[in-house]
């Protein structure tokens, strides 16, 4: 069975600082990883997919298979960035398994 | 930009009801899901529908859920005797193709009494 951990409830940084959002997964086969981000009052929406390996918005994320991470990185935080964010991982299958979520607040 | 759209945006009933909740995922979309999050725990998957029928279902998604697509347009989840435990954001989702980029609905809250 899969299962995806974000150790880090909320995190809170101030603003031009680097934040980083740590998710792990277990899995047996060959994952693909996402994170998803709910900004305040908004609905859930895809953030970035490990395929694409692209820069959304700032935030990049590294799939390391040795270590079964797949953190969410950027340089610097800015206060639009303050949201719930969500490590989700698909396996076999077409389901989302999610993490537990972690809460960014940046502060000014 | 189209949207996943849910109605109601918030129910409340009383144990034992019945409910359903209505989802109208984008039109192009050919793969539907309900995920259902409880308060202060994680966003868990329920069910997955593709081409009229149930291609996956998660242990919750027991006898007393079942889904539905009455009309080509709507998807609907119905509990069949809600319970507490039932209490929750239910989330419904959908995408063009078979991928990891799901498409949410802002979601209906369920408050069992």
């Amino acid at each position: 069975a899969q299962r995806v951990t974000q150790p880090e409830k909320l995190l809170s940084v101030f603003k031009g600082a680097p934040v980083e959002l740590k998710c792990n997964y277990s899995y047996s086969g060959s994952p693909e990883l996402f994170w998803y981000v709910q900004y305040s009052r908004q609905r859930l929406q895809l953030l970035l997919r490990h395929i694409s390996r692209e820069s959304i918005k700032g935030f990049t994320a590294d799939l390391n298979k040795g270590e079964t991470s797949f953190h969410l990185k950027k340089p610097f935080a800015q206060e639009e960035d303050s949201a719930m964010y969500y490590c989700a991982l698909r396996a076999a299958g077409n389901k989302l398994t999610f993490g537990g979520g972690t809460r960014v607040l940046v502060k000014p | 930009e189209p949207e996943v759209t849910q109605t109601p945006s918030h129910q409340v009933t009383q144990m034992g009801q019945e409910v359903i909740l209505r989802c109208v995922p984008i039109s192009n979309h050919l793969y539907f899901y309900w995920y259902r999050q409880i308060l202060g725990q994680k966003v868990e998957f329920l069910v997955s529908f593709y081409n009229n029928e149930i291609s996956e279902k998660s242990e919750i998604f027991d006898d007393q859920f079942s889904v539905e697509r009455p009309d080509g347009s709507n998807f609907t989840l119905k509990i069949r005797s809600t319970k507490l435990e039932d209490s929750a954001m239910y989330f419904c989702a959908s995408t063009a193709t078979n991928t990891g980029e799901l498409f949410f609905g802002e979601g209906s809250r369920l408050t069992v009494l």
